[in-house]
């Protein structure tokens, strides 16, 4: 069965700076979509950036980006320039014909 | 554009009673919908999905249950609530494409006392 693991539970990055958020996951399958969705204290759920796994290329949006390295099973979110208003849970996604999420990571802008 | 709703935003209900949660969605047709149960510091649990009318899966057995009466309306209710139901529910929609993104509602935060 697929799982998606996020291995940090909370961070915390200085305003400015640039923080990066681990995620890994399992599957023995070849065709399948990463997400990384942002929970601000709202609780609404955003979509912050999606990577096709037949693409090699990293996918990025605006300050967010991910490391994606499909061997390793591997996607990382990097957040550039932090901002006080990224403060929220981020939660990994795996998707086939089902989405699976992971347990989330609290990050925290330390102004 | 998209929309989805998803109402209320808190409830408070007692032990035992019944409950339902409603979500419309707006500006699609024929989306897949799924009801998400989020308990305080964890993930998000799938709890039932719906690619049709009255088409649900269900992912874990418990004492609730989803309907789809309307194309773009899923409802999740319970005859009898319980203590272990508290808990933060979403409400998500996504086209029926593979693999295409989920879009989730504000959320219904529920207090079992």
């Amino acid at each position: 069965a697929q799982t998606v693991t996020q291995s940090q539970p909370e961070m915390s990055v200085q305003e400015a700076e640039t923080v990066t958020l681990s995620c890994t996951y399992d599957t023995s399958e070849s065709d399948y979509y990463l997400f990384w969705y942002k929970q601000p204290p709202s609780r609404q759920m955003i979509l912050v950036i999606r990577q096709e796994a037949y693409k090699q290329q990293n996918a990025t949006e605006n300050r967010f980006s991910v490391n994606f390295q499909k061997a390793a099973k591997s996607f990382s979110l990097k957040i550039s320039d932090s901002q006080l208003g990224d403060a929220a849970m981020y939660f990994c996604a795996y998707q086939d014909d089902k989405i699976i999420f992971g347990k989330g990571t609290r990050l925290h802008i330390l102004p | 554009s998209q929309t989805i709703h998803q109402w209320p935003a808190t409830l408070v209900q007692p032990v035992g009673s019944p409950l339902s949660l409603e979500c419309t969605v707006e500006g699609t047709s024929n989306p897949n919908l799924y009801w998400y149960r989020q308990a305080a510091g964890r993930g998000l649990q799938l709890l039932f999905y719906s690619v049709g009318i009255g088409q649900i899966s269900s992912e874990v057995p418990q004492n609730l249950s989803a309907s789809r009466p309307q194309d773009r309306q899923f409802i999740l209710s319970s005859k009898k609530l319980l203590l272990s139901d508290s808990g933060f529910y979403l409400c998500a929609w996504s086209s029926v494409q593979a693999n295409s993104p989920q879009h989730f509602g504000d959320g219904t935060r529920l207090s079992i006392l």
